[in-house]
């Protein structure tokens, strides 16, 4: 079956620090692949979509993730993370052209310190 | 943000009761949704509505009712829900499918 998978629960960082958070699925068709954040009291919204092209999405905020088919990845990178990054993250998976199953990841909360 | 709207905020109810939540987007969309999220565990997409037809059902019990009068609207009947339904509601709506979707603030459900 299909699933979506956020091995990093909770990351903590200090300002400057890069970032990288995974996101793996299984399926070996098509899938359109998201990364939507919420920051504390605020709506979920999204970040950065890669549906086809380049497989290197660039997001809001200096945000970016590559696309790996053959890792089946999606990882989440900044170089240097900000305080006002301080949120969770989380991954959406849409698998094959004409199937609405869609699937989000349990999300990984990221704490920056100041 | 007021793109997408949801009311209540916060619900408490009874196992017997009979509520609504409403959502309503003002960003011209075309598809709408809701979503379960419960503690600890991954968002879950309960309806898709496209064209106000719903396309997608993920085996949500059938004590949740889904309605779309309109491509603005989306209500979630509840009837008869059990403790392990408390969670928080959330409804998104895009231009297409698959979109961006756009997140409302959420209805936060406890049933007692």
């Amino acid at each position: 079956a299909q699933s979506v998978s956020q091995h990093n629960h909770h990351v903590i960082l200090s300002e400057a620090a890069s970032l990288e958070l995974g996101c793996n699925y299984s399926y070996g068709g098509t899938v359109n692949l998201f990364w939507y954040v919420q920051y504390p009291g605020q709506h979920l919204q999204l970040l950065l979509k890669y549906f086809s092209g380049d497989p290197l999405v660039k997001g809001i905020k200096g945000f970016e993730a590559e696309f790996i088919k053959s890792k089946f990845s999606f990882n989440l990178r900044k170089p240097s993370v900000q305080w006002s990054d301080t949120a969770e993250y989380f991954c959406a998976v849409r698998f094959g052209n004409n199937n609405n199953d869609m699937r989000f990841g349990a999300g990984t909360r990221l704490t920056v310190k100041p | 943000e007021t793109g997408v709207t949801q009311t209540p905020r916060h619900l408490v109810m009874g196992m017997t009761n009979k509520k609504s939540l409403k959502c309503e987007q003002h960003l011209g969309h075309n598809a709408m949704y809701w979503y379960k999220q419960s503690a600890k565990k991954p968002l879950e997409l309960m309806f898709v509505y496209n064209f106000k037809e719903q396309t997608e059902n993920n085996s949500v019990p059938s004590r949740f009712s889904p309605e779309c009068p309109n491509s603005s609207h989306l209500f979630l009947h509840l009837h008869t829900l059990q403790p392990e339904d408390s969670a928080l509601y959330l409804c998104a709506s895009s231009q297409g499918w698959p979109d961006t979707q756009y997140f409302g603030p959420g209805t936060r459900l406890t049933v007692l």
